[in-house]
């Protein structure tokens, strides 16, 4: 039931880009993006609530394919500051349920 | 920052305790719920409480008890825990909209740690 992400974990050199994909067995209805860092709490970045819907968030961005029931996370030009690690949550459709993924790590090195 | 407050931020228990973990939210939100992050396991969702009634509880074991005595309010009951129950657990609340369930951010407290001997 748990929204599967990949890649598991992702080493970057300063400047270099990626992207994180999630993907849902269940009918969504909304995807969170969350990025934790090491011995802190989950902090929110985005919120994807339409199918099709792209949103950015400085130089990070997503989509979200309700169809497809998958999320995808772009991380452009990343810096230091990005690393940490990155959870996608799932709003299962007609619940008050948000399941997190199971979570990308990401370290960006200069 | 967030503006949810959780106590303790750690805690060791034996196996035969009974302790309580609390939470606290000032944001106006009517909607709060406890995850589990252990070490090898992501976010698990333990129970959604939505104005105030629990709507989910995930199957989790019968050791773990919650309360939510207003919409301000979380607590977590642990009793007779096992050495697996050892997690970060955090707290976290939202705004939930009306019409087809939508659930605005998520605001996190900072987390128990919590140890089990």
């Amino acid at each position: 039931q748990q929204p599967v992400q990949s890649p598991q974990a992702v080493i970057l050199r300063e400047g270099e880009d990626a992207v994180i994909n999630c993907s849902s067995s269940k009918a969504l209805y909304s995807v969170h993006w969350y990025r934790q860092k090491h011995g802190e709490a989950p902090v929110f970045l985005m919120i994807l609530l339409k199918g099709g819907e792209q949103k950015g968030h400085e130089k990070i961005s997503a989509s979200f394919n309700e169809k497809k029931q998958q999320s995808s996370l772009y991380l452009t030009a990343s810096q230091l500051s990005y690393s940490g690690t990155y959870f996608c949550g799932m709003l299962i459709k007609n619940t008050d349920k948000l399941i997190f993924g199971t979570g990308t790590r990401l370290q960006v090195f200069p | 920052e967030t503006g949810v407050t959780q106590t303790p931020r750690h805690l060791v228990m034996g196996m035969t305790n009974k302790k309580s973990l609390k939470c606290e939210q000032h944001l106006g939100h009517n909607a709060m719920y406890w995850y589990k992050q252990s070490a090898k396991k992501p976010l698990e969702l333990m129970f959604v409480y939505s104005l105030e009634e629990r709507v989910e509880n995930n199957s989790v074991p019968s050791r773990f008890s919650p309360e939510c005595p207003n919409s301000s309010h979380l607590f977590l009951h642990l009793h007779t825990l096992q050495p697996e129950d050892s997690a970060l657990y955090l707290c976290a609340s939202s705004l939930l909209t009306s019409g087809e369930s939508s659930t605005g951010e998520l605001f996190f407290g900072e987390g128990s740690r919590l140890t089990v001997l």
